[in-house]
Parts: C-alpha cells; sequence; structure tokens
C-alpha cells in the first residue's frame, strides 16, 4: 500500500544552525499535509500544515515547502534550539477522508 | 490553544478487566480519533467519531470498542485487558477539514 516515509530515522544538528527535515509520500491524491513534534513524554503536537494548493507556507521559526512532482515535504527550523530536540512525523490525508497517514518520524537532536 | 486531555497519564490493570480511556476536547471539534503507539510501529488508528453517537472503525479495532455520547467526549473501552494491549494511547480531535490535536496520552499496562 502506499504510506508516508521520512528520508532519515535520525538527525544531529549544531544548536543555531538551521534544521531540514525531509519526507516523502507516495500517494498522490493526497492534498492536505500536516507536521508534528513529538517530544518525550507527551503527545505529537501539530506544527504546521499545507494544503496541495501552495508550495510554500511559513510559521514562527518555521517553514513547510511541498513539491507535489516529485511527491516531498519538507520542514525547515531556523536556528535550532535545545527545546526542539524531539521526533518530528509528517502526515498526509487525501481530500474528504478523516484519517491521517503517518510517516515513521525523525528524531532531532540538538548539540549545545 | 486547543486542549484535549486524556483522563490518566499511566494506568495499570489485570488481564481480563474491562478497561476505560477517556478524552475530553474542548474546542468544540466535530472529529475524535483513538491511536495506540508502539515502537517500531508508529500511530495506529482504532476508531474515529466524525459525529456524536457515529463511530468508524480505523486500522486495528479488534478488541475494543469506543462510546461517543456528547460532543466534547471519546471514550475507548477494551473488554476484555489482554497483555498485547499495553501501549501508548492517544486521543485527538479535529476540526472538520483540520489538523489533528493530540492528547499526552495514557500509557496503559497489563498484567
Amino acid at each position: 500500500g502506499e504510506s508516508v516515509g521520512l528520508h532519515l530515522p535520525t538527525l544531529s544538528v549544531q544548536e543555531g544552525d538551521n534544521s531540514i527535515i525531509n519526507c516523502a509520500y507516495s500517494n498522490s491524491a493526497s492534498d492536505y499535509f500536516i507536521w508534528y513534534k513529538q517530544e518525550s513524554g507527551k503527545g505529537p503536537q501539530f506544527i504546521i500544515d499545507i494544503r496541495s494548493n501552495m508550495d510554500k507556507r511559513q510559521g514562527q521559526r518555521v517553514t513547510v515547502l511541498l513539491n507535489k512532482t516529485v511527491k516531498h515535504l519538507s520542514l525547515q527550523i531556523a536556528a535550532t534550539q535545545p527545546g526542539d530536540s524531539a521526533v518530528y512525523f509528517c502526515a498526509e490525508r487525501e481530500t474528504n477522508d478523516y484519517k491521517l497517514s503517518f510517516g515513521a518520524g525523525t528524531t532531532v537532536t540538538v548539540r549545545a | 490553544d486547543v486542549k484535549v486531555t486524556q483522563s490518566s497519564r499511566y494506568l495499570v490493570k489485570r488481564t481480563g478487566e474491562k478497561v476505560f480511556l477517556e478524552c475530553v476536547q474542548d474546542m468544540d471539534h466535530e472529529n475524535m480519533f483513538w491511536y495506540r503507539q508502539d515502537p517500531g510501529l508508529g500511530l495506529r488508528l482504532i476508531y474515529f467519531s466524525y459525529d456524536v453517537k457515529m463511530k468508524e472503525k480505523g486500522d486495528i479495532p479488534e478488541g475494543y470498542s469506543v462510546s461517543r455520547e456528547k460532543k466534547e467526549r471519546f471514550s475507548l473501552i477494551l473488554e476484555s485487558a489482554s497483555t498485547s494491549q499495553t501501549s501508548m494511547y492517544l486521543c485527538a480531535s479535529s476540526p472538520q477539514g483540520g489538523p489533528q490535536h493530540f492528547g499526552d496520552g495514557t500509557r496503559l499496562s497489563i498484567l
């Protein structure tokens, strides 16, 4: 079946550098994408979302890029901080569907 | 801020017991979801509800049931708990067309 997946299971980043977390998806019918952050012992926290009629969306210190041609999604975190250490998931959904498909997650570790 | 509250952070039950996990959201969201999260398996959908008294099976409904009598509350029921149901259980809610927001989870151990 089709699934959402991340390119790398782990990412180590120097504090203050920018982070880029990648996600590939295979369902061409997906039109809504979400990034979540999950810290140890907590539930996933919504970071940012993007719909398929956009290719870029910015939030506070975060930018999501969507490339529908190659079915690729990325999350950029500017000036990474120790509090950004967590597991990051991408998720996708088709129009008129309730259910999300989640990627396996990338563990981001920020080095002081 | 969206608030999804799960009644217990940690719960220990015995095999064969009937277990109730409660979830409440305060954002008047139409949709609510129950997941379990296990190492190496990620998030798996158990059941979801798109309206009061409505429910739909997710990917792994066996051994579980749900109840949604009020819009803000979605309960997960383990009819006869088994050790294979030891897991982290996550509740989420979403508005129509919007993102799901999660609670902090219930870590359930079945002995």
